[in-house]
């Protein structure tokens, strides 16, 4: 059964920085796309960051040179170092994985997500 | 631009069948996929590409795309349809995905 699980997720002031987590269980984290994608109190999904199987990583403009995203294979983890944090980056934050078919995978189809994690920036 | 614009509620009496629209200039390019949330829950992956949905999904569900406009139709929307339901697709080179505002249905 293929589960991901956020960890991490914590009251924080504002400039500081916090690493979440993404355990995954039923399948491996090297051979599929995972990405994070936050979701503001009361607002809509915004996509973070990526990493592809292949180690390759994208970014939201919003996050960009503040965040890093990783992944450890043997510990089947994927993780998001959030440096500099700022208020508006409180939200639940979930990894999610891209559905792959057909020896393809389709970057913005995520068919597994995890429970979420909270991070509230505030001081 | 890579924004996808959806109506920010929709209503639809019970059993009857609604449309939820997402516009944006990359699904002239790249095939949206849509997600169901109910409050407190993650989202629900329900439909992709041209109109497949995952297991589990219920047939009710289905997508079509025409131009820069993607569609999800529920036919015959049920009481437990009621949610809130996102687009996405890919922006920036097809490296990126951007996600539309969301569709809070009301199911009457």
């Amino acid at each position: 059964e293929v589960q991901l699980v956020e960890s991490g997720g914590s009251l924080i002031q504002p400039g500081e920085s916090l690493r979440l987590s993404c355990a995954v269980s039923g399948f491996s984290v090297s051979d599929y796309h995972m990405s994070w994608v936050r979701q503001a109190p009361g607002k809509g999904l915004e996509w973070v960051s990526v990493m592809y199987s292949g180690r390759v990583t994208y970014y939201a403009d919003s996050v960009q040179g503040r965040f890093i995203i990783s992944r450890d294979n043997v510990r089947g983890t994927l993780y998001l170092q959030m440096n500099n944090l700022r208020d508006d980056d409180t939200a639940v934050y979930y990894c999610a994985r891209t559905h792959c078919s057909g020896g393809s995978c389709y970057l913005n189809y995520f068919d597994y997500w995890g429970q979420g994690t909270l991070v509230t920036v505030s001081s | 631009s890579s924004d996808l614009t959806q109506d920010p509620a929709v209503s639809v009496a019970l059993g009857q069948t609604v449309r939820i629209t997402c516009q944006g200039d990359s699904l002239r390019s790249y095939f949206a996929s849509w997600y169901q949330q109910k409050p407190g829950q993650a989202p629900i992956f329900i439909i992709y590409g041209e109109d497949n949905r995952p297991s589990g999904i219920p047939d009710r569900f289905s997508a079509s795309t025409s131009g820069n406009i993607a569609s999800l139709t529920i036919t015959g929307a049920q009481a437990e349809d009621e949610a809130d339901y996102y687009c996405n697709s890919r922006g920036r080179g097809g490296n990126h995905v951007v996600f539309g505002g969301g569709t809070r249905l009301t199911v009457l």
